[in-house]
Parts: structure tokens; C-alpha cells; sequence
């Protein structure tokens, strides 16, 4: 099993319409993050959580909304999805006490139609 | 200007080339500093970390210059499964490890 993991993995969906994007971890890091990747940029950082009890927003969190259920839970959602939150999705976590970098999901590439 | 900047490429090389990438950070107090590698829709992994010495690990070699908040990564005998886009990394301001990532410079490597 992998050890960051990202469901659905593809996603179509309408205008309007809510979704929700889910991660779940397996390393036992207490940090976990969302980023979205558009075609020739770099990774946008949208809402990041140090412990269950932290929540914090990043560059581009409107539109977003997370949701830390347990340490290694991290749901990330789209209140009303509009057609430029197309996008490959990614969470993220890392360790607290070693700053090795973070390891990543496979990703949720969204389609809002 | 962006808090991380690469040159987006795409560089195209032949097999066994030594190819050089450069990035920018324009955070002076930024400490963790990182090569990530992308592969087409697959998520970014870590290539490796770069040290203030300057390291190696087989064919890749990173070097930081903090002077002139420089980032380079460079690939000896570059191989066809090198082929990949490759994500200059840098902590943010604040020490905690939320790290900013550049838009990632493109390498197509040809037989």
C-alpha cells in the first residue's frame, strides 16, 4: 500500500457542485498538506495542518475548505466547484523533526465542467 | 517575483550529456533546499536534498550558493529514463517545513 494515499484518483464533476478530495497517510507525520498543479506551474500550496488541531491557509485557499479528522486524514473540499479549479490535486506530508522533504500522493486530477 | 525561479527548458540532450539546471530563491533566510523530480502527471518525488557543501549521489550533483541564493543541479551521463521535469525546492520564511516549489525545469533526453 502507499504510504500517502489520494482518493478518487480522477474526478469529473459539475459546476456548483460540492466535492470532496481525501488523503490518508500511513508514515504517522503530524504534517500534511494540499497543493494543486496547473499545466507550466509550480506547485500552489492551498491549505497546510501541523497537528489535528491546526489548520492554516496557503496561497490559494479560497474556494477550498479541509477538514483534519485524525492524524492521518487530511480531506481537502470544494464548496461549489467552478471549471478553473480544474487542476491536478496533490496532498502532501512530512515529518516535524526531520526535514527531509515531503512525500506525496499520487494525485487527484479534477475536471469541473 | 517568484519566490522560486527556473528556467523551464525544455533542455534536450543526447544520451551521455552533462546537462546543468539553475534556480533562484529570493528568501535569504531560507534553510532547506531540495531537487525534486516530476515525471508527466505522476507526483513529484524527492531527488535529493542540497547541502551547503555541496553533494553528490551517483551521477546528480547539487550545489547551493547562499551568497548569491543559488541553486544548481547537474547530471553527469545522462540517461533516457532521466527524461523528466526537475523542481527546485525551498523552505518558506518562518522555519516551519512548508516548502515553495518552483514551476520545475523540463529535461527530454534523446537516444
Amino acid at each position: 500500500d502507499a504510504d500517502v494515499t489520494q482518493t478518487p484518483r480522477n474526478r469529473i464533476t459539475k459546476t456548483g457542485k460540492r466535492i470532496m478530495l481525501e488523503c490518508s497517510q500511513t508514515k504517522g507525520h503530524d504534517r500534511m498538506y494540499w497543493y494543486r498543479q496547473d499545466p507550466g506551474l509550480g506547485l500552489q500550496l492551498i491549505y497546510y495542518s501541523f497537528d489535528v488541531k491546526d489548520i492554516n491557509k496557503g496561497e490559494i485557499s479560497d474556494g477550498y475548505s479541509v477538514s483534519r479528522q485524525a492524524q492521518a486524514k487530511f480531506s481537502l473540499s470544494l464548496e461549489s466547484a467552478i471549471p478553473n479549479q480544474t487542476a491536478l490535486y496533490f496532498c502532501a506530508t512530512s515529518d516535524k523533526e526531520r526535514n527531509y522533504g515531503y512525500t506525496f500522493g499520487s494525485g487527484t486530477r479534477l475536471t469541473v465542467v | 517575483r517568484k519566490e522560486v525561479e527556473q528556467d523551464p527548458g525544455p533542455f534536450n540532450v543526447p544520451e551521455g550529456a552533462t546537462v546543468a539546471f539553475n534556480c533562484t530563491y529570493s528568501n535569504s533566510a531560507s534553510q532547506s533546499f531540495f531537487w525534486y523530480r516530476q515525471d508527466c502527471r505522476k507526483e513529484p518525488k524527492l531527488l535529493m536534498s542540497v547541502y551547503s557543501s555541496g553533494n553528490e549521489d551517483g551521477r546528480f550533483t547539487a550545489q547551493l550558493n547562499r551568497a548569491s541564493q543559488y541553486i544548481s543541479l547537474l547530471i553527469r551521463d545522462s540517461k533516457l529514463s532521466d527524461s523528466a521535469t526537475y523542481l527546485c525546492v525551498v523552505n518558506s520564511i518562518g522555519g516551519y517545513n512548508k516548502l515553495i516549489f518552483g514551476a520545475g525545469t523540463r529535461l527530454a533526453v534523446h537516444p
